[in-house]
This record gives C-alpha cells, structure tokens and sequence, in this order.
C-alpha cells in the first residue's frame, strides 16, 4: 500500500542554517503531497502542498517540489530561526479520498 | 484560521473503564471529523472517519465496538474508548474539514494523551 518514509529526527540547527527534511513516498498513481507542521502543544497545520508532478509548494519561506521520478518531496528553507523549532510531517492522499497517510514526523531544533 | 480542539488534552484511567475524548470545530462547521491514533516516534494512523448524523467509517483493523465515535453535531465528535486497556494507551488526534471536496485540507486538534494503568 501507499507509504511515507521521512528521515528521523531530531535535527539541530543554529539560527540561520540551511534545512532540508527529506521525505519519499511509494504510491500508485499520482498522489497529493503535503508537508504539515506541529508547534509544541499545536494541532497539525497545513504548511504547503503540491498537488502534480514539478510543482512547487511554498510558505514561510518553506519550499518542496514534487518530485515524480525520484518520489520525494523535499522540504527545504534557506535560512531557519529559533520560531521553525517544531516536528514536520509529510503526507500523501491520492486523488479525491479523505485519507492521509503520514511519515513520522521529524522533530527539528533551531538554536540561536 | 480554523480552530479545532480536544478536550481533555491528557487523561490517566484505570484498566476496564470508558474514557471519552471530544473534539470540537469552535469557528466552523465541520461535516466530517476524522480521528487518528499515533504510537511513540510512529506515523498518525486514521482510525476512523465521521460525517455529521451518519455512522462512522473504520479503517481495517480498528474495532468499532471498541473506539465508539459519535458525531451528532457540526461541531462536536467525541471518541469514547470502552474498557480501556493499557495496550490501548496513545496518543489520539482529531482532524475536522468544513466541506466536501478535493481540497484535503483537514484542521488538526492538538491531540489527546491516554494512559491506561
């Protein structure tokens, strides 16, 4: 079945540090990708999404790029601060169902 | 942005009691709930989906008698786990969507936390 792989964590940065967070996806089809974020005592929050192969998903200065012939979904920011401390989740959902399926997440850190 | 909350954010029982969790869409209205369990450094799982006034739909693998859901208003579902066990301690997180649609966006409560003793 559908799957999320996205690296274990935690990963620890100093303020201004390049991040990436990789994730990869096995899936029939052409799914929707996502990147979700969690604060501390937060619901999930939809960060950006993408939703056909090259697409760009964009927020915050958070990017990902959907990615069909390597099957990830990368998501990266130039420049991280003290407030993107948080734990990341990608997920996939194929077209027009309710589910998602999630990675585990992965914890980052930003230390000024 | 929409709100959606859990009540109550922790709770401790004792193995054999019921333990209900609510959730709520406090500036929406939210016609399907979605209820997920996450074990430590796991995936979210979806247990189950509800529509507002129907039954609600299981995923393979979770025992409806066991994780009743009842979603009676557009802006209440509550989750009531019955005769609780320790195997069932977890962590439990609501998600509500206002519409239907393609949209996918589901908005996350803050989860519960359950340990059974």
């Amino acid at each position: 079945g559908d799957s999320v792989t996205q690296m274990e964590g935690p990963v620890t940065l100093s303020e201004e540090a390049f991040l990436t967070i990789n994730c990869t996806y096995t899936a029939t089809g052409y799914p929707s990708l996502f990147w979700y974020v969690q604060y501390p005592g937060e619901g999930l929050q939809l960060l950006l999404k993408a939703t056909k192969a090259d697409d760009k998903g964009s927020n915050k200065g958070f990017e990902a790029t959907y990615r069909k012939e390597t099957t990830s979904f990368h998501l990266e920011k130039g420049s991280v601060q003290v407030s993107d401390s948080a734990v990341y989740f990608c997920a996939l959902s194929q077209y027009n169902t309710d589910k998602l399926i999630f990675g585990t997440g992965t914890r980052l850190q930003v230390f000024p | 942005g929409a709100v959606v909350s859990q009540h109550p954010s922790w709770v401790i029982c004792k193995s054999g009691t019921s333990v209900k969790i609510e959730c709520r869409s406090l500036d929406f209205q939210a016609t399907t709930m979605f209820w997920y369990r996450q074990f430590p450094k796991q995936s979210l799982m979806l247990m189950a989906t509800s529509n507002e006034g129907s039954k609600a739909t299981y995923e393979q693998g979770v025992e409806k008698d066991k994780f009743l859901i009842n979603h009676a208003s557009l802006t209440l579902s509550t989750l009531t786990v019955t005769s609780a066990h320790p195997e069932d301690s977890s962590f439990y997180i609501c998600s509500a969507r206002d519409r239907p649609g393609t949209s996918h966006e589901q908005f996350f409560g803050p989860g519960t936390r359950l340990t059974v003793l």
